[in-house]
């Protein structure tokens, strides 16, 4: 069971937007504006989409956006693209000084 | 540009242990935190733990304490991960990855550790 909860799937058409959701606690999500989100593709290692919160790093498509409130974070994604289509982590600084990860969330572009 | 490379897949024996590594190029090793996490088959993403390339510092998930060691070093730019006591549910992908602005920037390619009698 992971610290984070992400739904397991979520699905859109080419043109949609969709978010994603990570809910936490006050310990990690809430407590902190160390929210990160990668996304993977099948047999590749994940790449960072999101930093803190809601920034993206260099070369980062602005489709990607992230904001939070509460102990929850999410991820949007606008004008979904046949190569969006992967799974998406998202991870938070804990209370504990360590990092914790969602589930994982798939993203099927219909 | 920035690289992390990674060991060769491996094949272990229950109750054996593994150690991955890491080298690191393309910027100053010493000067960004080094996490492991790993993926078992068709699973998420598990946080193992942090090395300080500077001073050797680390850190272990609690789930890991006892079974993981951390270790870097400075003349090849290079960490590594040892995990003893293997078990089949430790069959996994194991990432290296650099931290920056707490989060985790640059990914190493992983490495297949297979655990099986």
């Amino acid at each position: 069971q992971s610290a984070l909860t992400q739904p397991a799937s979520v699905s859109g058409s080419p043109g949609q937007s969709i978010t994603i959701s990570c809910t936490g606690t006050s310990s990690d999500v809430g407590g902190y504006n160390y929210v990160s989100w990668y996304q993977q593709h099948p047999g590749k290692a994940p790449k960072l989409m999101i930093y803190d919160v809601s920034n993206r790093p260099s070369g980062v498509s602005n489709r990607f956006s992230g904001s939070k409130s509460g102990n929850t974070a999410s991820l949007t994604i606008s004008g979904l693209q046949a190569e969006d289509e992967a799974d998406y982590y998202c991870s938070s600084y804990t209370s504990s000084s360590t990092l914790s990860f969602g589930g994982g969330t798939k993203l099927t572009v219909l | 540009q920035v690289q992390l490379v990674q060991s060769g897949a491996e094949v272990k024996k229950p109750g054996a242990s593994v150690k991955v590594s890491c080298k690191a190029s393309g910027y100053t090793f010493t000067s960004y935190y080094m996490h492991w996490v790993r993926q078992a088959p068709g699973q998420g993403l598990e946080w193992m733990g942090i090395i300080n390339p500077s001073g050797g510092s680390t850190s272990y998930a609690q789930k890991f304490q006892g079974r993981v060691t951390m270790t870097r070093d400075t003349s090849t730019s290079t960490v590594y991960m040892e995990l003893s006591s293997l078990r089949s549910e430790d069959t996994a992908v194991y990432y290296c990855a650099r931290e920056w602005n707490e989060s985790l920037d640059y990914w190493g390619q992983g490495t297949l550790v297979t655990v099986s009698s």
